[in-house]
């Protein structure tokens, strides 16, 4: 059973700094891009970034480029996404998430799975 | 930048049809997906590559992608559907969700 588990979300002030974790299983996760999707308070989805099954290429949503970095450690399954000079902006539930569909390298981007999620709020 | 979008909500009778929309330019050339999220839950896939269902997902869900439009079908809709529904679409370098549209079930 694939898990997914979130972890590292608090309340932080804007301009602050923060650095989510997410512990995979039930998967061979260096076979896997991953990504991680955001949902504001009673609003909707919104991708954020994804790494590649080995962290050489990275991708992010225009809001975020240049604050937020996403990175990997294929040795402890698990993905990161250090925050930097948050905004009020950037509160929201962030879910760790992944395709339903990788091979050699290429993926097919649904998400069969996700996590619980871990909340993030920026505020003075 | 590419956007695709759907209407904020949708009512239907229990028994009936519910069909919800998602619009793009040219969407029928990317593949779309939907997803179900309940209140206080994480977003559980019921479509991907366009119609294809999971297998944890009921026959009565479907999909299409065709032209701009990709729809996700209810058929015979149940109470315990009620919940908001995500179109997403994808190509190599992004990836995009709909703002969500809510199914009322009354």
């Amino acid at each position: 059973e694939v898990q997914l588990v979130e972890s590292g979300g608090v309340v932080v002030h804007p301009g602050g700094s923060l650095r989510l974790s997410c512990a995979a299983s039930g998967f061979t996760f260096d076979d896997y891009a991953m990504h991680w999707v955001r949902q504001a308070p009673g609003k909707g989805l919104e991708w954020v970034s994804l790494i590649s099954w080995d962290g050489s290429s990275t991708k992010y949503v225009a809001s975020v480029k240049g604050r937020f970095t996403i990175s990997r450690d294929n040795s402890k399954n698990s993905l990161y996404l250090q925050m930097n000079s948050l905004r009020t902006e950037d509160t929201a539930l962030y879910y760790c998430v992944k395709p339903g569909y990788c091979s050699g390298g290429s993926c097919y981007y649904y998400f069969d799975s996700w996590g619980q999620g871990t909340l993030v709020t920026v505020s003075s | 930048s590419y956007e695709v979008t759907q209407p904020p909500s949708v009512s239907v009778s229990p028994g009936q049809t519910a069909s919800i929309t998602c619009s793009g330019d040219k969407l029928g050339d990317r593949y779309a997906c939907w997803y179900q999220q309940k209140p206080g839950q994480s977003p559980v896939l019921v479509i991907y590559q366009d119609n294809k269902r999971p297998s944890w997902i009921p026959e009565r869900f479907s999909g299409s992608n065709s032209g701009n439009t990709a729809t996700l079908t209810i058929s015979g809709t149940q109470a315990m559907d009620e919940a908001d529904y995500y179109c997403q679409a994808w190509d190599s370098s992004n990836v995009l969700f709909g703002g969500g549209t809510k199914l009322t079930v009354l």
